[in-house]
């Protein structure tokens, strides 16, 4: 079946240096949705990136991530991280199969000074 | 932003008695879910419902496990009898309902269940 993997549980980054968080994915089906969402403690998970068509970037917030479909990944990147970067990061897929979005591990940003 | 609310944020209960969770969803929202994420693992999906509906659930939602939303009130996840397993926290979250899995997911902010 579908699955999201997530290979770092923990990155920890100097303030300034870029930041590269790691997504790939297996789908059976052509039509793959990818998404970044982020999740502060104590608040709701919410939608940082969503993927558009292959090979193309999408951009929020300082933040951006390239669908492709040939080496399966959506890495999600920014040129320089900040303090308030701190968070988990969840990547999550979802096709034209099913009716949800799966989602990986998660991948815990910790920026320090 | 569109807020989806989760009521209690924390609950204790001994196991085998009856929990309800609650879940106030994005007002113009027509697809909801509920997913559940045991500390330190992923966030797992455990269903939708979408017209008064279970659309889809996976193995995770077991027979003990039922949700509802009544007269468009709360949508609710009820475990009937809980067992320690059922520790974890639950995420409710709500999509408009037109673009089916493609659309933004709006999550609350958790209620964290602890099952003695």
């Amino acid at each position: 079946g579908d699955s999201v993997t997530q290979t770092e549980g923990l990155v920890t980054l100097t303030e300034g240096l870029p930041v590269m968080l790691n997504c790939t994915y297996q789908t059976i089906y052509s039509n793959a949705f990818l998404f970044w969402y982020v999740h502060y403690l104590n608040e709701s998970p919410w939608l940082l990136l969503r993927s558009s068509t292959d090979n193309k970037r999408t951009e929020h917030q300082g933040f951006h991530a390239t669908l492709h479909k040939s080496s399966s990944s959506f890495h999600l990147q920014k040129s320089s991280a900040q303090l308030s970067d701190s968070a988990l990061y969840y990547c999550a897929l979802s096709d034209n199969s099913g009716t949800y979005q799966r989602f990986g591990t998660g991948t815990k940003l910790q920026v320090v000074p | 932003g569109p807020k989806v609310l989760q009521i209690p944020s924390h609950q204790i209960i001994d196991m085998g008695q009856m929990v309800t969770l609650n879940c106030d969803p994005v007002s113009n929202h027509l697809y909801f879910y509920w997913y559940k994420q045991i500390l330190g693992q992923q966030m797992e999906f455990l269903v939708n419902f979408y017209n008064g509906k279970v659309m889809e659930k996976s193995k995770l939602f077991k027979d003990q496990f039922s949700v509802e939303r009544p007269d468009g009130s709360y949508f609710t996840l009820k475990i009937q009898p809980t067992a320690l397993e059922d520790s974890a926290v639950y995420f409710c979250a709500s999509s408009t309902g037109t673009g089916m899995s493609a659309e933004t997911l709006y999550f609350g902010s958790g209620t964290r269940l602890t099952v003695l």
